[in-house]
């Protein structure tokens, strides 16, 4: 149950786009499309931004998208903001039918 | 709207035992996968365990089979952890969440803090 490959941290200028990479292997992300995403802000809880690869929940906005091609997810995030600044975490079903979560990705907007 | 609250975080020996609990409102509670993960100090998110809507099934993470047990009592709306022989890597915010459709973790609490210290 090794975790799944995140960068440590990324960072952009405002209204530039940036994307996450996550990297697990075909016994998750290769073979499932049950990946999600998650932000973090410090001391708070995680907040669902993208499941199953590509859909968006209710009130998440469209400046964050997911894909996926092979062993590897991304998120992209748009229309760079200030407030995006925060923890970015990527989770996968895996073949064991447990979870397995990427190692997180800090951040920066310059 | 959605709520999760857990408590009976709190600072145990290692060894020892802990019970955490979960309150969930404002959502069919019995109808959802729930699950828990925790977030060791400075460090990222780890998944622990999940159980079924009707507590049929669970599943753990290598690290706490054996020594942590899920339930649930759907009759009180709650989600339970029950956690023995700590030790100092169980040191963790432990969060419960639901896990929706069984696909992603929907909502989730503000989490409860363990520490496991002599």
């Amino acid at each position: 149950q090794s975790a799944l490959t995140q960068p440590a941290s990324v960072s952009g200028s405002p209204g530039q786009s940036i994307t996450i990479s996550c990297t697990g292997t075909s016994n998750d992300i290769g073979d499932y499309n049950y990946v999600s995403w998650y932000q973090q802000r410090p001391g708070k809880a995680p907040q669902l931004l993208i499941y199953d690869v590509v859909k968006q929940p209710s009130g998440i906005s469209n400046r964050f998208s997911g894909s996926k091609s092979g062993n590897t997810a991304s998120l992209t995030i748009s229309g760079l903001q200030a407030d995006d600044e925060a923890a970015y975490y990527c989770a996968s079903f895996t073949s064991k039918y447990t979870w397995v979560f990427g190692g997180g990705t800090k951040l920066t907007v310059l | 709207e959605v709520q999760l609250v857990e408590s009976g975080g709190g600072l145990v020996q290692p060894g020892g035992s802990l019970r955490l609990s979960c309150a969930a409102s404002g959502f069919i509670f019995s109808t959802d996968w729930m699950t828990w993960v925790r977030q060791a100090p400075g460090k990222g998110l780890e998944w622990v365990a999940n159980i079924k809507q009707d507590g049929s099934e669970e599943n753990y993470v290598d690290s706490v089979k054996g020594r942590f047990t899920i339930s649930r009592d759907n009759a009180k709306n709650s989600l339970y952890l029950q956690m023995n022989s700590l030790r100092a890597e169980d040191t963790a915010v432990y969060y419960c969440a639901t896990l929706d459709y069984y696909e992603y973790f929907g909502y989730w609490g503000q989490g409860t803090l363990v520490i496991v210290s002599s």
